[in-house]
């Protein structure tokens, strides 16, 4: 069975503070996914990578910025976190289809 | 730009009674088509893909080109069945996925 695990399943951060957020995947997966779901918005892409050091903008980049630098771990960076960032946030992983495998969550709270 | 809408964001239904979550979308290219779901505290999880036309817990979605649709379907809703659901299209390169809003079904005794 693939595994995605995140860092943390709820955190609590202060306006201003940078906040990590970390993905982990165990299957060798070559694209890693980070969205954010929020009630009534359904999923939305934040950022992808689809190899080491290699990523791309989703949909809604701004005030978020990631690394990957192994394979099997892709961070997700609030560099001064807000409180619309107040979110649950998805990470997934997949290998050359579109089936994608998904952590937990983590719940952030920003206040 | 690829675009999916699910326009209920809300879906009540009794068991036993027959469910069809709707999903529509827009893309200019090859589309292929896939019913996520999350149940209550558990990750989101692949239900079925219009590639494979297998049902799943009961459930079936038929691709229509012509409708643009890929609605999912079961004839008998469990209680079991209650959980958000997200239709989702592919999005291009590096298997990228466009999800709809969700419709959160809740299928009452």
């Amino acid at each position: 069975d693939v595994k995605v695990t995140q860092s943390s399943r709820y955190l609590v951060k202060r306006t201003g503070e940078k906040v990590f957020l970390e993905c982990v995947q165990d299957m060798d997966h070559e694209n890693m996914f980070w969205y954010r779901q929020d009630p009534g918005l359904g999923l939305r892409l934040i950022y992808f990578s689809y190899d080491v050091k290699m990523k791309e903008k989703g949909d809604i980049p701004e005030g978020y910025s990631v690394s990957r630098e192994k394979k099997e771990r892709f961070s997700l960076i609030l560099e001064s976190a807000s409180t619309n960032q107040t979110s649950m946030y998805l990470c997934a992983s997949s290998y050359r289809t579109y089936e994608q495998y998904f952590g937990p969550g983590t719940r952030l709270t920003v206040t | 730009a690829q675009r999916v809408t699910q326009p209920e964001k809300l879906l009540s239904v009794f068991k036993g009674a027959p469910v069809e979550l709707k999903c529509n979308y827009s893309y200019s290219g090859s589309p292929e088509l896939f019913w996520y779901v999350q149940y209550s505290r558990q990750r989101l999880q692949l239900l079925l893909r219009h590639i494979s036309r297998e049902s799943i817990k009961g459930f079936t979605a038929d691709l229509n080109k012509g409708e643009t649709s890929f609605h999912l379907k079961k004839p008998f809703a469990q209680e079991e069945d209650s959980a958000m659901y997200y239709c989702a299209l592919n999005g291009g390169s590096n298997y990228k996925l466009t999800f709809g809003k969700g419709t959160l079904l809740t299928v009452n005794p």
